[in-house]
Parts: C-alpha cells; sequence; structure tokens
C-alpha cells in the first residue's frame, strides 16, 4: 500500500505570512515528489517538481524534501490572497502513478 | 493544460446506467490516468495506460473499465453506475521520462449519479 499522509486541517494565515505545508510517507519506493495547486472546481497544477532530498526554488515558493526522515514541505513566502486554494502532496512510483495527500485547504486573509 | 480535454464536463445518470468518461490529449503522450477525487480521501487512481491497448488498474478500480484504441483517447467506464460512484473525475497524462517526468491534469468531470 503507497501511504502518504498530509494533515488535511485548514490552514488560514494574514497576508504576507509564511505558509508551511508537510507530507510523510512510508514507502520507500517513491521516486519523485510533487506540490499541486487547486483552486475550487478547477483540476490540479502543478507546482513544484523534485526528485532528490534539499531544497528547491521557484519565486515565492520552496520545496523541501527529507528521503531519510521521508518528510516532504511546502514553504509560500510573502503569502498572497491568491495563493488561497487547497494544496495537495503527490508522489510518484512505476508508471509515473502518483500517489497523494489529502490537501491542505489554504486561505490567506487580506 | 498541456492539451487535456475531458468529456463531459459535467454530468448526472441514474442507478444501474452505463457511463463513459472521455479524455482526449493532444501530444500523443504514452502515458494516461484516470483518478477520482473525493472529500476526505484526496485524489485516488481508477486506472492508466502505458500504451495502446496496455492499461491496468489503479488502487479503487472495482465498478470501472477503461479503453484506449489510439493514442490521443483514453476511455473511462462506469458498467453500471452506483451512487457511491458520484466524484470528480480526472483524467491526468505523464510526459517526459525519468527524472524529467511530470504529470498534467486536465479539468475535470463532475459525475453525480442518482
Amino acid at each position: 500500500q503507497k501511504e502518504v499522509e498530509q494533515d488535511p486541517g485548514p490552514l488560514s494565515v494574514p497576508e504576507g505570512a509564511i505558509v508551511s505545508l508537510n507530507c510523510t510517507y512510508s514507502n520507500s519506493a517513491f521516486q519523485y515528489f510533487m506540490w499541486y495547486r487547486q483552486y475550487s472546481r478547477k483540476g490540479p497544477e502543478l507546482l513544484m517538481y523534485t526528485y532528490s532530498s534539499g531544497n528547491k526554488e521557484d519565486g515565492r515558493f520552496t520545496a523541501q524534501v527529507d528521503k531519510s526522515s521521508k518528510y516532504i514541505s511546502l514553504f509560500i513566502r510573502d503569502s498572497q490572497p491568491s495563493d488561497s486554494a487547497t494544496y495537495l502532496c503527490a508522489l510518484s512510483y512505476g508508471n509515473n502513478r502518483l500517489a497523494f495527500g489529502k490537501g491542505n485547504q489554504v486561505v490567506v486573509i487580506p | 493544460d498541456a492539451g487535456i480535454t475531458q468529456s463531459p464536463r459535467h454530468k448526472v445518470t441514474e442507478t444501474g446506467t452505463p457511463v463513459t468518461l472521455r479524455c482526449h490529449q493532444t501530444e500523443n503522450h504514452r502515458y494516461m490516468y484516470w483518478y477520482r477525487q473525493d472529500p476526505g480521501h484526496g485524489l485516488r487512481l481508477i486506472h492508466y495506460s502505458y500504451g495502446v491497448k496496455d492499461t491496468d488498474k489503479g488502487e479503487v478500480s472495482d465498478g470501472y473499465s477503461v479503453s484506449r484504441s489510439k493514442t490521443e483517447d483514453f476511455l473511462l467506464t462506469l458498467e453500471s453506475a452506483t451512487s457511491s460512484q458520484t466524484s470528480v473525475y480526472f483524467c491526468a497524462i505523464s510526459t517526459g521520462s525519468g527524472m524529467n517526468t511530470e504529470a498534467f491534469f486536465g479539468q475535470g468531470t463532475r459525475l453525480t449519479v442518482v
């Protein structure tokens, strides 16, 4: 069973705050690590992708992977109301299949 | 949107009727997937395809079948729809290979079984 744990609790933050999201997993077979953003009634949109331990930055977004602890994180700096969405972690295994966390709903309050 | 089109976008159907959802891609990618998204469960893989006529089951495949007779189209069929299959269905494609693999999703089909 390929399980990914993501605390699905909603998160409300004031504009400009740092948002911190994380997922844990138990199976070492996961190869690649992704974060998706999903706006209401839309399809998931690929936000960040990484395949190795360490940090990867893209503008205000940082993805962090610790393979030894089986822990991945997403940080959003200087959060904006437009960042209000559901964020899903996704881990890739054989034939590029994805196992998803349950998602975190983030609300950035102006 | 990586050239992915799902149809229909919305459908209401009655219990016991067959339903077919279509996913069409314009870029000839080898891998295609069907996921469903439900509150409290996140996205779960139903079936996937790794080439024309090559398909395999995902974690929630019971009650579903798929077909892929050409590269650009991947069909998901609910043989006899049940209320538990009310969900939002997403098609996805996988691009690249190895460490350059990325997955992109369609806009979803909202299916209600009454």
